[in-house]
């Protein structure tokens, strides 16, 4: 099974600025015949189901304020909030879908 | 707009099964895959396993498979997902969720929409 993990654990950040998560696969999830990267974000809030962010590492799902970002590719990915937002305190977790099982990173919980 | 609506609330027996119905409206069922993830309290997210409609042919973790069985109805839009054998550790919400395909029955990619969720508790 393909491991993920996921950095910091938790993070506090100021509204207006900038928070990075990191994701990392225990081995690559690029497939090169279509060159994507095999990897989904979801943010979820308590009491609610996931919602997807990002999909094929960098596509915005429609509907997705602009302010999150998707980056990386192989094994190391980052989800990138530009200007953090009071409804953006969630739990956020990176997901891969290169092979089964889908496994999803443990989570990192956003906080102000 | 795409809608996912999930069977209520189950207490359950150890040893016992449960099946969890999915409803879709809003869209192709057919053009997607649906999935199953579950949520043990305050921990994270864990797929079960996958269905897309058209082939009716399931994939499962193996660390479920024999325990869990997920079908489609397409003349109803309806998934369903059954766990056998139940233990304790089997108390979690469980989310269906649409799952983005390819064309072939081996292609399944992120999930799209979501369950509302439906709490099975496990308990003796």
């Amino acid at each position: 099974d393909i491991v993920m993990t996921q950095s910091p654990d938790s993070l506090a950040v100021s509204l207006g600025e900038r928070a990075t998560i990191n994701c990392k696969s225990s081995q690559s999830v690029f497939y090169s015949p279509n060159n994507k990267n095999y990897l989904a974000w979801y943010q979820q809030k308590p009491g609610q189901p996931p919602k997807l962010l990002i999909y094929w590492a960098s596509t915005r799902e429609s509907g997705v304020p602009d302010r999150f970002s998707g980056s990386g590719s192989g094994t190391d990915f980052t989800l990138t909030i530009s200007s953090l937002q009071a409804e953006d305190v969630a739990l956020y977790y990176c997901q891969q879908y290169y092979s089964r099982p889908f496994t999803f990173g443990p989570g990192t919980k956003v906080d102000i | 707009q795409v809608q996912l609506v999930q069977s209520g609330a189950e207490v359950k027996k150890p040893g016992s099964s449960v099946r969890v119905s999915c409803k879709a409206s809003g869209g192709t069922f057919n053009s997607y895959a649906i999935s199953w993830v579950r949520q043990a309290p305050g921990q994270g997210l864990e797929w079960m396993g996958g269905v897309i409609p058209i082939f009716g042919t399931p994939s499962y973790a193996q660390k479920l498979q024999g325990r869990v069985t997920i079908t489609a109805d397409e003349s109803t839009s309806t998934a369903y997902m059954e766990l056998s054998s139940l233990r304790s550790e089997d108390t979690a919400v469980y989310y269906c969720a649409r799952t983005v395909r390819g064309l072939s029955a081996a292609s399944l990619y992120y999930f799209d929409y979501w369950g509302q969720g439906t709490l099975v508790t496990v308990s003796s």
